[in-house]
């Protein structure tokens, strides 16, 4: 079993739908990172969390230590949102990182 | 545009074979890390790097290499290359470490034949 698992692996949406996507992990953090890979390779990130709730723009990212989970949220989706959507938690140092989720949004 | 510098872009070589991929972090940062993302195994943490000094080691095969210089440039060495290297590589970076932000370089793709 992976220690971080994100689901679902493919999502595809009209634009304008609310999206969720989620990662679950099995180790001790100190923080999650989620990331926005586009179709050309390059990766950026979006949000670093150790607590709570973050937003910015369109993008919520909340996490629950206790759970252990987490979940990016995109509001009003449009088809410059679609990429890979990567979950990584911060394990002593070291990034693990999640398979990833697909996001297609078509007009 | 991250202000991580990663060269080259595109990299062919054969089995066998030793290259050198490079990193200039972004401006400030301290911290600078290597990892590799292929089809099959997604992305995975190599090594950090923090001041020069090794920081943190991941999934490092014993073939490849890493050091990070005074001017904080990195650089992975990747030698006796074998198909399954085949892969992107990217350089991150951060300030301190990976309770920071961290920045992505657009990545060096590397293709063994």
């Amino acid at each position: 079993k992976n220690e971080v698992e994100q689901s679902p692996q493919n999502l595809t949406a009209q634009e304008g739908e609310f999206i969720t996507i989620n990662c679950s992990y099995s180790v001790g953090i100190s923080a999650l990172h989620w990331l926005q890979q586009h179709p050309g390779g390059g990766i950026v990130s979006l949000f670093m969390l150790s607590s709570g709730k973050k937003k910015h723009g369109r993008l919520i990212a909340t996490i629950n230590i206790q759970e252990k989970h987490s979940s990016l949220h995109i509001t009003a989706s449009h088809p410059r949102d679609s990429a890979v959507y990567i979950c990584a938690v911060d394990n002593t140092d070291k990034l693990i990182f999640g398979t990833g989720t697909r996001l297609q949004v078509f007009p | 545009d991250s202000g991580v510098t990663q060269t080259p872009k595109h990299l062919i070589t054969a089995t066998g074979q030793r290259v050198t991929l490079r990193c200039s972090p972004r401006s400030g940062d301290l911290s600078v890390y290597w990892y590799q993302q292929s089809l099959d195994q997604g992305l995975q943490f190599l090594i950090q790097y923090y001041n020069g000094e090794e920081r943190a080691k991941g999934n490092i095969l014993e073939r490849f290499s890493a050091q990070q210089f005074p001017d904080l440039h990195s650089e992975l060495n990747l030698s006796s290359l074998e198909l399954g290297d085949s892969a992107l590589y990217f350089c991150a970076s951060s300030f301190w470490g990976t309770g920071n932000t961290i920045y992505f370089g657009e990545g060096s793709w590397l293709t063994v034949v």
